[in-house]
Formats: structure tokens, C-alpha cells, sequence
């Protein structure tokens, strides 16, 4: 089974758009990371945030919001006013600490494409 | 540098030749993590270095894998008698504290592997 699904492969949407990317993740551990990169065109992974699962407080960045709840084990991150040079992959990822090891897995990403 | 530096940053080989792919993690990292990824997919982990030990190998697929951190800096990934399944790009990032600290990793812009 897939430890971190993102369901959405593509999403294309207009400049000033929002937009919803969904992280749905599987875990036994009770202790346990998680984090959203972005990977533009030069391939380069880029850190966007980390949420252990003791904190289930939602964040705001600028533009950017991510909803953590534990129910269902969603992840989700949302882009307010969508601009072109927020076109990229996005990962989420899960990091399990825990009786069952480390392990650190990405999803399969979502290619994000914003058109002016 | 300032960030994490992958050389080469692209890489043809034939099948059946020996590969080695360089990464310079940032400056003081202890962590040093490497990555393949195939094309449309997200990145899988391969191995992982605390300073020169390599405590994690688990994600190696083959014995013709091999990866090196002799004096804790600067990492060789080698790929022996190169397969077309190979071709990937391989990442590499490094972060500040232990694995099991869970700190934001730092990635390179990745080695792009071509077997022909």
C-alpha cells in the first residue's frame, strides 16, 4: 500500500485562482513528520514546511495554507491567488520515527500548471 | 557554496560501464541522504549518511549500488555494470541535524542518468 497518496497527477488552473493540492498518508507510528516540497522545471526540490503529528494547528505562509488533520489523515495545502511561477511538481512526504524504523517516503507528486 | 552542489548534472553512459555521481552537501550538514527518481514520479530514498557512516542502505536496489562518505563531506554514488533501468535522476540532500531529528533536507539539482 502506498504510504502517501496524492491523488491529483495534474491540475491546471487560471492565474489568481485557488488552488487545493490533497496528501493523504498512512502510518502506524504515533510520532511521525510531514512536509511539502516544490519541484520547478530546474529540478531542484524546495522546502516548503514541516508539521510533526503532535501539531495539528493549520499554518498560513503568505499565499500559502496547509490543513493537517490527524481523522483522516490528510495533509492538504492550498495556494491563495495562484501566480505562473507557482507551476511546479509538488511532493507531499511522510517521515515515520517509531518500533517500526526510519523511513522516509514522498508521494508521487502533483504537476501543478498555472496559465496567466 | 551556499547550497548543495550534484556533479554531473547530466551523465550518458552505455550499459555495462561504471557510473559515479559527486555530492557536496552543504557546509556542517551532518545528514546526507541520497534519491532516485524516475521520470514522472516522486523520489525514492536509497541511502543515508551520518557524517562518514552510512547507517541506512536500505533503499539500494542492487549490489552494483554503492555509496561513499569517507571523510563526512563530500559523497560518491556509484552505479557498477549500468542497466537501462537505471536512468534517473539522482538526487542528493543534506541536512543540519541527525535523520531522526527530522530537519527540512536541503536538495541538489540532481544528476541526470541516461543509459543508452
Amino acid at each position: 500500500a502506498q504510504k502517501v497518496t496524492q491523488a491529483q497527477t495534474e491540475i491546471s488552473v487560471v492565474e489568481k485562482e485557488d488552488v487545493t493540492l490533497d496528501c493523504v498518508y498512512e502510518t502506524r507510528d504515533t510520532t511521525y513528520y510531514l512536509f511539502w516540497y516544490k519541484q520547478p522545471p530546474s529540478g531542484e526540490l524546495v522546502f516548503l514546511i514541516r508539521r510533526n503529528s503532535f501539531d495539528e494547528q493549520n499554518e498560513i505562509s503568505g499565499r500559502y495554507s496547509w490543513n493537517f488533520q490527524k481523522s483522516t489523515s490528510s495533509f492538504n495545502f492550498t495556494i491563495t491567488a495562484s501566480q505562473v511561477v507557482d507551476s511546479a511538481v509538488y511532493f507531499c512526504a511522510l517521515s515515520e520515527i517509531g518500533n517500526y524504523g526510519q523511513n522516509f517516503v514522498f508521494g508521487p507528486g502533483t504537476r501543478l500548471s498555472v496559465l496567466p | 557554496g551556499a547550497g548543495v552542489s550534484q556533479s554531473p548534472r547530466y551523465k550518458v553512459a552505455k550499459r555495462g560501464q561504471d557510473v559515479a555521481l559527486r555530492c557536496d552537501p552543504i557546509s556542517g550538514h551532518v545528514s546526507l541522504f541520497w534519491y532516485q527518481q524516475a521520470l514522472g514520479q516522486g523520489p525514492e530514498f536509497l541511502t543515508y549518511f551520518q557524517n562518514e557512516a552510512q547507517l541506512d542502505k536500505s533503499g539500494l536496489p542492487s549490489d552494483r549500488f554503492f555509496a561513499e562518505r569517507p571523510e563526512g563531506s563530500v559523497s560518491t554514488l556509484k552505479i557498477q555494470r549500468t542497466q537501462q533501468e537505471d536512468s534517473a535522476v539522482y538526487l542528493c540532500a543534506s541536512s543540519f541535524g541527525d535523520r531522526e531529528d527530522n530537519q527540512p533536507q536541503h536538495f541538489g539539482d540532481g544528476t541526470r542518468l541516461s543509459i543508452l
